[in-house]
């Protein structure tokens, strides 16, 4: 069993809908929580990043940990062409030390 | 200029060749790490260096070397190359300092071997 899981989609939506990514992951330690935002033929871009549980929303975005179910999501508001891309989840422990990433999922947001 | 670049972009070799994949970054991070990107595996890590005397095979380092230069320098090396490293390949940096060990992405190296 991988450490993260990551549906990789694709996910496909019309212009302004929400859209809801998620990660499942198995180890109780980690502490942070990181969505990376990846165009195409580009590295992947700090988008989202949490400390243990709760919301953050940053403009149309909002990231969710419920570490009680080890399940983590990022939502996006009025979904716009320009998101679409790969998202992926990441996570680290204590220290941050040694980052796991999900697989990414690839969205399409049609015009 | 970006803080993190890596050379070549591109690159087609053929099986059995060396090549070597560099990267340099200006955001003044002792953390580096060398990843590889392939289609639904997600990314995976190859080499991470904590500082210049510090280097640790991370989740598939058989068939690849690095080399940590310097702070601002790390490469990774393909002594004999052969079709199934063919993939994408990424360098980052962290600061431990910071949020969570947040990394910074280089642009990538698109590596082909035939």
């Amino acid at each position: 069993q991988k450490e993260v899981e990551q549906d990789p989609g694709p996910l496909s939506v019309p212009e302004g809908a929400i859209v809801s990514l998620n990660c499942t992951y198995s180890n109780s330690a980690f502490q942070y929580f990181m969505w990376y935002r990846q165009y195409s033929r580009k590295g992947p871009e700090l988008l989202m990043y949490t400390y243990s549980s709760g919301n953050k929303e940053d403009g149309r975005f909002t990231a969710q940990v419920d570490k009680s179910s080890k399940y983590i999501s990022l939502f996006i508001r009025d979904s716009q062409p320009s998101d679409s891309a790969t998202y992926l989840c990441a996570m680290s422990g204590a220290g941050g030390f040694k980052t796991i990433f999900g697989a990414g999922t690839r969205l399409f947001v049609k015009a | 200029d970006a803080d993190v670049t890596q050379t070549p972009r591109n690159r087609i070799t053929k099986t059995g060749k060396r090549i070597m994949l560099e990267c340099s970054q200006t955001k003044g991070h002792d953390r580096m790490y060398w990843y590889r990107q392939d289609p639904g595996l997600g990314l995976r890590l190859i080499y991470y260096s904590f500082d210049v005397k510090d280097i640790n095979k991370g989740e598939i380092s058989d068939g690849y070397s690095v080399s940590r230069q310097a702070q601002a320098k790390f490469s990774l090396s393909l002594e004999s190359a052969i079709p199934n490293q063919t993939a994408l390949y990424f360098c980052a940096t962290s600061d431990p300092r910071g949020r969570g060990d947040t990394q910074y992405f280089g642009p990538g190296t698109r590596l082909t071997v035939l």
